[in-house]
């Protein structure tokens, strides 16, 4: 079984532009978490999707939203994007809410100049 | 709001035990799981705990009491590979998969 998979591994973006990222999550996965992984401030919770719906959301503005589509792929796009959304952004697959076994996948390394 | 401590970074040598703390107090509570993490690689499942008591899985140990908001990881007959980021991670209740992690813990090996 294949595992998660991000895309882009690895981007640069300037100040103020947006960005899209992707997930793929485990074949037969329903439920795609995205987090942001910072030196400073750990790995925190964006939000998660699960069967197209966002069931929960973190504490962050706006700008950052995410979608799934019907064959469980997620997106999250962050736009405006600031100095200090350079992070590793980790999106995590489960098969649903009663499994309590969560995967990641490699991350996208995200660097913003 | 949701507060979870580990130690920052402890250093152990090859062979011997080390035990990683994690103290939590969260407004609901639905399990206690600690992930390890490589330099540059994702984090990868180590352990589940919701009832007190200890979870043992080959040289890798995980207690939780709930009523003291307490876990810890323990690690046996370490391995240099064993030098990574531990992370306690706390599950709320209606929460989803929503997962509140501590900072990690670095873990060094030492020959």
């Amino acid at each position: 079984k294949a595992g998660v998979t991000q895309t882009p591994r690895y981007l640069i973006k300037t100040r103020g532009q947006q960005v899209t990222l992707s997930c793929s999550p485990i074949s037969g996965h329903r439920s795609v978490s995205w987090y942001q992984q910072t030196p400073g401030q750990g790995l925190q919770f964006l939000f998660e999707y699960f069967s197209e719906t966002q069931r929960n959301k973190g504490n962050f503005p706006g700008r950052f939203s995410g979608r799934q589509f019907s064959n469980s792929r997620s997106e999250m796009n962050v736009s405006t994007l600031e100095l200090g959304d350079s992070a590793l952004y980790l999106c995590a697959s489960s098969s649903g809410e009663a499994a309590y076994e969560q995967y990641f996948g490699p991350g996208t390394r995200l660097t913003v100049t | 709001g949701q507060n979870i401590d580990q130690p920052t970074e402890m250093t152990a040598t090859e062979g011997a035990i080390v035990q990683i703390n994690c103290t939590y107090q969260t407004s609901g509570f639905n399990g206690l799981f600690w992930y390890q993490q490589h330099a540059g690689e994702a984090p990868t499942f180590l352990s589940y705990n919701v009832l007190d008591g200890l979870e043992e899985k080959g040289r890798f140990s995980s207690f939780l009491s709930r009523s003291k908001g307490y876990s810890y990881l323990l690690l046996k007959e370490l391995q240099m590979k064993d030098s990574a980021s531990y992370l306690c991670a706390v599950k709320l209740t209606g929460g989803g998969n929503k997962l509140t992690f501590g900072t990690g813990t670095q873990l060094k090996v030492e020959l």
